[in-house]
């Protein structure tokens, strides 16, 4: 069935280093795709998205660009800053009866 | 802009006590759901509602019902608390064509904690 996949564990990095979150997504048809933030104790927020093939999605410096001869919509930001610290959600629609399909999640950590 | 609101940030309960976990969103949204969230087992939906008083059961529904008496509200009941319910749950709302590039809107979530 359609899927979403993230990259295993937390990433740890320095202040105005670069971040990459992996994602890759399995499915049948041509799927939006999602990221979405939750800071420490909040609910998630939508912080891009992509609805076709070689759409890029960009907000707060992040972007991601759907690939679908890979199928990955991978995170990026050039420079990033404690306040990234947060968990970091890719999603899929549709999954199911419209419905979102939500990854593990990746806890970024930003030390100063 | 959207606003989903649970009643409560943190709950205390004790074990056998039936809880609910409401939730209410401003835009007209047509779909509304039920997740909880524990580490390293990410976001597993429980109960999700595509109308008013339509429910369907999302991945891990036992030991939980919802209601929706109302287009904006979608209750989570816990009929018998239980210390494996201990953790934090999130409702989200999105419109019919969610895909569209709409997407959900979450709440801030409930800490829930059954002792």
């Amino acid at each position: 069935g359609d899927s979403v996949t993230q990259m295993e564990g937390p990433v740890t990095l320095s202040e105005e280093a670069f971040l990459t979150i992996n994602c890759t997504y399995t499915a049948t048809g041509y799927p939006s795709l999602f990221w979405y933030v939750q800071y420490p104790g909040e609910g998630l927020q939508l912080l891009l998205k992509a609805t076709k093939a070689d759409d890029k999605g960009s907000n707060k410096g992040f972007e991601a660009t759907y690939r679908k001869e890979t199928t990955s919509f991978h995170l990026e930001k050039g420079s990033v800053q404690v306040s990234d610290s947060a968990v970091y959600f890719c999603a899929l629609y549709p999954y199911g009866n419209n419905r979102l399909a939500f990854g593990k999640g990746n806890q970024v950590v930003v030390i100063p | 802009d959207v606003k989903v609101t649970q009643s409560s940030r943190y709950l205390v309960k004790r074990t056998g006590e039936k809880v609910f976990l409401e939730c209410v969103q401003d835009m007209d949204h047509e779909n509304m759901f039920w997740y909880r969230q524990d580490p390293g087992l990410g976001l597993r939906l429980i109960y999700f509602s595509y109308d008013v008083k339509m429910k369907e059961k999302g991945d891990i529904p036992e030991g939980y019902s919802v209601s929706r008496e109302k287009k904006e509200r979608f209750s989570l009941i816990l009929e018998s608390a239980s210390t494996n319910q201990t953790s934090m749950y999130l409702c989200a709302s999105s419109p019919k064509l969610t895909g569209l590039g709409y997407g959900y809107t979450f709440g801030s979530g409930t800490r829930l904690t059954v002792v």
